[in-house]
């Protein structure tokens, strides 16, 4: 079974400060990985993926991600942050090596960008 | 392109009643997901159709939930009868079904309808 961990219920930052939103994840086989932002009462909304090449990848909104296979970690960081940054993100993971192609999510991490 | 549009936006109802939702993927798109997302947590997936068949159906309460997905374009997903614990926010997305589609691994989603059940 596949499942992904979001240790931090609320993660605070101050604007223009770096941002790290952390995600852990566990599948049997090779790890598809998502990052998606909800807005009130918007739908999710994709940020980035990481399937295969550089564990480094930049998304949308001046987002990136790091894949570290070792420590099974996914952890979604940006250089500064924005007020308008405040959200909810959702990490998520499929099995790649299954045809399974649902994914399955954390349990969401609310960041919220001080002025 | 248009995104995945869903209907209604929001609904209540009793507790035993019916209640239906529907979706519209994005055009051309074979693959289409219904997750239901309980406040303060993930959205979780409760069936996944490739075309007009299901293929992942196991974590759909079947005693209660039904979806169909005829013509393998817009879906509907049934709740009958609803209980306390169904309130949640009902969340269509929709992925190309061919491998060559760059976006073949991303799942784009609709805004979602909220339930409320009394």
């Amino acid at each position: 079974a596949q499942s992904v961990a979001q240790p931090e219920d609320q993660v605070n930052v101050a604007e223009g400060n770096p941002l790290t939103v952390k995600c852990t994840y566990s599948v049997s086989g090779n790890p598809y990985l998502f990052w998606y932002v909800q807005y009130p009462n918007r739908g999710l909304q994709f940020l980035l993926k990481y399937i295969t090449g550089d564990n480094l990848v930049k998304g949308s909104y001046g987002f990136e991600a790091e894949f570290n296979k070792s420590q099974t970690s996914f952890h979604l960081k940006k250089p500064s942050a924005l007020v308008s940054d405040s959200a909810l993100y959702f990490c998520a993971v499929r099995d790649m090596d299954t045809g399974r192609r649902a994914l399955t999510f954390g349990s969401g991490t609310r960041l919220q960008v001080q002025p | 392109e248009a995104g995945v549009a869903q209907s209604p936006r929001y609904k209540i109802i009793e507790k035993r009643q019916s209640v239906a939702f529907w979706c519209n993927p994005i055009s051309g798109h074979a693959t289409l997901y219904w997750y239901q997302q309980i406040l303060g947590q993930g959205p979780k997936l409760l069936i996944q159709f490739q075309n007009n068949g299901v293929v992942d159906d196991s974590q759909l309460p079947k005693d209660r939930f039904s979806a169909e997905r005829l013509k393998g374009v817009d879906s509907t997903l049934k709740i009958q009868p609803a209980k306390l614990e169904d309130s949640a926010v009902y969340l269509c997305a929709s992925s190309p079904g061919t491998s060559g589609n760059p976006s073949y691994n991303e799942q784009f989603f609709g805004p979602g309808t909220r339930l409320t059940v009394l």
